[in-house]
């Protein structure tokens, strides 16, 4: 199976900051991957998908980029709401997904 | 706008079975090219995929998990299941139900099962 491995766990960071978030797979996986932000107590919501395509919606400060096995999410000047916890997911197989272990953002 | 709501008891005795349903609406879940399927979060910790089906009615699990899952669907009643046998004090966390392709567009709003005596 392949495994994602996130990093780092939990950072801390102002409004403003350019943040990057950074998830490592196991084995090579193109450019299936997607991130997602998730607020307590909500669902996650999908931010990008084929590791860089910005879903519908979603402010252009996000960017993805990455392929094969190492893959970035950046903010590029976090905002109020963006203080969240973030997660990769590879869907390179189309027959078993896996997520990151996730990413807290936090405001120091 | 497609929509989708999780239901089922939201407490569940150890080593009984665990039984969720995803009711779908403003769509048909009969549509091509879409996976139905079900993640979970255990309380403080991350996100887990359990398991997909297909529109045609293929299965996909997860490994760790296959032994205890059965994922279904009623086109009938525009809605699909999830049953996971023999749980424990570990299985205990919200349940997602989403449609996917590759990524997860499109969420439920997620309910929370806890297992315990």
């Amino acid at each position: 199976a392949i495994q994602m491995t996130q990093s780092p766990s939990s950072l801390s960071a102002s409004v403003g900051d350019r943040v990057t978030i950074t998830c490592r797979a196991s084995q090579g996986i193109r450019n299936d991957l997607g991130w997602y932000q998730q607020k307590p107590g909500k669902a996650p919501k999908l931010l990008i998908y084929a590791a860089s395509s910005l879903q519908s919606g979603v402010p252009s400060r996000f960017s993805g980029s990455g392929s094969g096995t190492d893959f970035t999410l950046t903010i590029s000047s976090l905002q109020p709401e963006d203080f969240a916890t973030y997660y990769c997911l590879q869907d390179y197989n189309y027959r078993t997904w896996t997520f990151g272990q996730g990413t807290k953002v936090e405001i120091k | 706008q497609l929509q989708l709501q999780e239901s089922g008891p939201g407490l569940v005795k150890p080593s009984e079975t665990l039984s969720l349903t995803c009711t779908v609406s403003g769509g048909s879940i009969s549509s091509s090219s879409y996976y139905w399927g079900w993640i979970r979060q255990p309380p403080g910790k991350g996100l887990e995929w359990i398991g997909s089906i297909y529109y045609s009615g293929s299965t996909y699990y997860n490994p760790s998990l296959k032994s205890r899952v059965t994922i279904s669907v009623d086109t009938s009643k525009n809605q699909f299941s999830l049953k996971l046998s023999s749980v424990t004090a570990a299985d205990t966390a919200v349940y997602y139900c989403a449609r996917h392709s590759g990524q997860y567009e499109d969420w439920g709003q997620g309910t929370l099962v806890t297992v315990s005596s």
